[in-house]
């Protein structure tokens, strides 16, 4: 599976949009791009994934650039409660393959 | 649904002594993961399991671990003889295989510290 890139850390004030960056220049047509938070003490949890469209759900919006290299989870409106180390992990379709996780970005909520 | 239970949550031991993790995942979820997170780093697998057959354990230390999955269901993960390095958070995911990208929902972890 293609290496990620992210920084190890970011911060944010409580209410705002983060935009948390991840670089996946080496990805292939056939993987996804999956994102996952792991608050302190707790197991990670899955937030989204794409393969190559914008995606949405309740927890975040993923945008993926047209060439697929890079893409940005957007945790909306940001709560104390999502200050956790986000993992952006690249990971190829249609078999059970393992998740690859990386170092991550420490985000912090602040007040 | 309930999620993938984990016990115990902390143990302690010293090293060269042994110790068992137990899992049990989300009912119907073909694939199990053991993941080890050592304090400050992100998961790294262990083994993975589809059913009761082993999927992948490369990097699993076999000289010293071990992992078993009985009738598809819970599995357990056992170190023998325990080393100082070994101190880290024993992380339990499974998910639903069915051909397709499906998200791995992850337990709480052990956290396993060795004197």
């Amino acid at each position: 599976d293609a290496k990620t890139t992210q920084p190890p850390s970011m911060d944010c004030a409580e209410g705002r949009a983060a935009n948390l960056p991840c670089n996946h220049s080496t990805i292939s047509g056939n993987e996804y791009v999956y994102w996952y938070r792991q608050i302190h003490s707790q197991g990670p949890q899955y937030i989204i994934h794409g393969l190559k469209n914008n995606e949405t759900n309740e927890m975040a919006s993923l945008i993926i650039t047209e060439d697929r290299k890079s893409s940005t989870l957007i945790p909306p409106h940001a709560t104390l409660r999502d200050t956790a180390v986000y993992y952006c992990i690249v990971r190829a379709t249609g078999s059970a393959r393992q998740l690859t996780f990386g170092s991550g970005t420490q985000l912090t909520v602040l007040p | 649904e309930a999620g993938v239970a984990q016990s115990p949550r902390y143990k302690i031991i010293e090293k060269r002594q042994s110790v068992a993790f137990w899992c049990n995942p989300i009912s119907g979820h073909a694939t199990l993961y053991w993941y080890q997170q050592i304090l400050g780093q992100g998961p790294k697998l262990l083994i993975q399991f589809q059913n009761n057959g082993v999927v992948d354990d490369s990097q699993l230390p076999k000289d010293r671990f071990s992992a078993e999955r009985l009738k598809g269901v819970d599995s357990t993960l056992k170190i023998q003889p325990a080393k100082l390095e070994d101190s880290a958070v024993y992380l339990c995911a499974s998910s639903l295989y069915r051909g397709e990208n499906t998200e791995a929902f992850f337990g709480q972890g052990t956290r396993l510290t060795v004197v």
